[in-house]
């Protein structure tokens, strides 16, 4: 079973909107991340907020944490076409390590 | 800075033959990762070193692979007697120690023919 699931699997907006993803998992982490992937390419990572966080902002977007309910969320204001992508959280599973584990991701598409 | 960088970018193989797929982790990183991913699915995790060791392999087939981040020189994930379900894009990352988020290579496509 999939320690982190994104909802929803696919979403479609139009330039200008708001766009927001969440993200479950299961176990305690340290800390959780949100990655893009354009098609065809390698993940880019966009934001990494610690367990003991509540929120972080970087730029158009605000990613949210809420441990008690093991949920995240990632709001991306104002889409551009360019944001057309898919982007996946990404967590630890709370040990001392940080091998990190993918959700299956939200497909974006963000029309002019 | 150089980023992480992953080579061949597409490798072509054959039923039966090894691949060898490398990578070399940003300047200062010591961590690596390796992971696979199908068309239209997420990530699936393999292995993960540091520099001479492997601290986790729990996501690798337990026969034909094998990876290696030696103390000299790039990672290498390597696959012998390829089968045609091993063809995906298989990605490497980096990262300079625990609880940093990770910087990706671009992939190795791997088509088995």
């Amino acid at each position: 079973s999939q320690q982190g699931e994104e909802d929803p699997q696919a979403l479609s907006i139009q330039e200008g909107e708001n766009a927001t993803m969440n993200c479950s998992y299961k176990t305690s982490i340290n800390n959780l991340q949100w990655y893009r992937q354009n098609s065809g390419r390698g993940l880019v990572h966009l934001i990494l907020i610690r367990s003991n966080e509540r929120e972080k902002h970087s730029g158009r977007l605000r990613v949210t944490l809420d441990t008690s309910k093991k949920s995240s969320s990632l709001l991306i204001t104002a889409s551009r076409a360019a944001d057309t992508a898919s982007y996946f959280c990404a967590t630890d599973l709370g040990t001392s390590y940080d091998k990190v584990i993918f959700g299956p991701g939200t497909s974006l598409s963000v029309i002019p | 800075n150089a980023g992480v960088m992953q080579n061949p970018r597409h490798l072509v193989r054959r039923r039966g033959q090894e691949a060898r797929l490398r990578c070399s982790p940003m300047k200062g990183h010591s961590h690596v990762y390796w992971y696979r991913q199908l068309p239209e699915e997420g990530l699936k995790f393999m292995v993960y070193l540091q520099k001479e060791n492997i601290i986790d392999e729990s996501g690798m087939p337990k026969e034909r692979f094998s990876a290696e981040f030696p103390k000299e020189g790039p990672s290498i994930l390597r696959i012998q007697q390829v089968v045609r379900g091993d063809s995906a894009a298989y990605f490497c990352a980096s990262s300079p120690r625990a609880g940093y988020g990770y910087t990706f290579g671009s992939g190795t496509r791997l088509t088995v023919v």
